[in-house]
């Protein structure tokens, strides 16, 4: 069975940090493009950042470039995001999302860690 | 960046009718375009790649059809199962976006 799952929400301060992990099961992590992907309460899914299978290529969204880090450790098949300097407009479900091969489509999702950001 | 609208915003529709839903991009994705189904307090699912394809699993009732700037959604006969929001999105170019989604409601 394919499964994506996060963990490594909660509630953080405003300036703060905290690292969000997606462990994979059930498919070829190392052929899939990995995402975050979010969505702030009540409102759409923004794209946050994407990683390539062999980690050759990285992207991310213009809101958290500089503050967010992405990678992977495929022999754990394990995806992570590195949240630095939080702010209040990061609070979000924060998915975790599988890509097959280069087409940038989120064909697997995990259920998703709730970050919020506030004082 | 490219902008994706969706249209309507919302869909008041009754079970059995056809729900057709629109996304324009303010600039030629080829036909580099996706929808997916979002309920309450779930995932988004993937149901139509590249414009027309759909994903595994997804019934036959739900077709995209489009390229360039213009896309469709169409489901041709609602299940109760089918009131949810539906976004679009573009792989064409980085950053990769999504539309601001369609509420698909029960009349």
């Amino acid at each position: 069975e394919v499964q994506l799952v996060e963990s490594g929400g909660g509630l953080v301060k405003p300036g703060g940090s905290l690292r969000l992990s997606c462990a994979a099961s059930g498919f070829t992590f190392n052929t899939f493009g990995m995402n975050w992907v979010r969505q702030a309460p009540g409102q759409g899914l923004e794209w946050v950042s994407s990683i390539s299978g062999d980690s050759t290529y990285i992207y991310y969204a213009d809101s958290v470039k500089g503050r967010f880090t992405v990678s992977r450790d495929n022999a754990r098949n394990s995806l992570f995001l590195q949240m630095n300097s939080l702010r209040a407009e990061d609070t979000a479900v924060y998915y975790c999302a599988g890509s097959p091969g280069t087409y940038w489509y989120f064909d697997l999702w995990g259920r998703g860690t709730l970050v919020t950001v506030s004082s | 960046e490219i902008v994706l609208t969706q249209s309507p915003v919302t869909l008041s529709l009754s079970p059995g009718e056809r729900a057709t839903l629109s996304c324009r991009a303010s600039q030629s994705l080829s036909s580099y375009l996706a929808w997916y189904q979002q309920k309450p307090g779930q995932a988004p699912r993937l149901l139509i790649y590249d414009a027309s394809n759909r994903a595994p699993g997804i019934p036959d009732r739900f077709s995209g059809s489009g390229s360039g700037t213009d896309f469709t959604l169409t489901i041709s006969s609602l299940e109760p199962e089918d009131f949810a929001v539906y976004y679009c999105q573009q792989r064409r170019s980085w950053p990769l976006t999504f539309g601001g989604g369609t509420k698909v409601e029960i009349k």
